[in-house]
């Protein structure tokens, strides 16, 4: 069975401060897809990135980063000089096995930038 | 259209009542997904469909739901005889190829209460 543990539910930051979301994820198969996603309060889930389970690259794009460490199950989401456009629900999620497609999501992490 | 579609966003019903809620994905995407988010919740998959066919309705919680995309685009989630654990956020989701490991693009949900 799979599952994602996003261990902080609110966080608080103020603007232009760094912050971290935590993931940790479990799965037995070798093949896995992560995921983060923002969900803003349209409700609308907005892809932010997708990596696979080969491919332990970090990476960067503008002012979020993401770090995959396979041998600590993370997948953990850096947002550097937040806004207040930040501000949303942020979740992580695993397609577990080649030729999966159900996204199994972790709770969310609310996170508020206060300006 | 640009995005994933649903309607209505807002539905009130009374327990008992039987309710249809629609989705238009994005044109010409072959993976249709439904997913049911509690508040405060992840999303939690429900089914899905691969064109007409639906190929998985693994998640529907009880024979009381059900779902259909006769033609491959549109596709609506019917819950007959609702009751109060019905409340939620029902979210679609439709991907450009067979869904396995893709990213998916999601409508804003409908925000279904019973009352």
């Amino acid at each position: 069975a799979q599952k994602v543990t996003q261990a902080q539910t609110e966080i608080s930051v103020v603007e232009k401060e760094d912050v971290t979301l935590d993931c940790v994820y479990e799965t037995r198969d070798t093949t896995y897809y992560l995921f983060w996603y923002k969900q803003p309060p349209s409700g609308e889930l907005v892809f932010l990135i997708r990596r696979n389970s080969f491919d332990e690259q970090n990476e960067i794009s503008g002012r979020y980063s993401w770090n995959f460490q396979k041998s600590t199950s993370s997948f953990n989401f850096t947002i550097t000089a937040s806004q207040v456009v930040d501000s949303a629900v942020y979740f992580c999620a695993l397609i577990s096995g080649a030729g999966s497609y159900q996204l199994t999501f972790g709770k969310g992490t609310k996170l508020s930038v206060i300006p | 259209g640009a995005g994933v579609s649903q309607s209505p966003r807002y539905k009130v019903a009374k327990r008992g009542q039987d309710v249809a809620l629609r989705c238009d994905p994005i044109s010409g995407h072959v993976s249709l997904f439904w997913y049911q988010q509690a508040l405060g919740q992840g999303p939690e998959f429900l089914t899905y469909f691969q064109n007409e066919a639906q190929l998985d309705k693994s998640g529907l919680p009880s024979d009381r739901f059900f779902a259909e995309r006769p033609e491959g685009s549109v596709s609506t989630l019917k819950i007959q005889r609702t009751q109060q654990e019905d409340s939620a956020v029902y979210l679609c989701a439709s991907s450009l190829d067979r869904g396995h490991g893709e990213k998916l693009f999601f409508g804003s949900g409908t925000q279904l209460s019973v009352l």
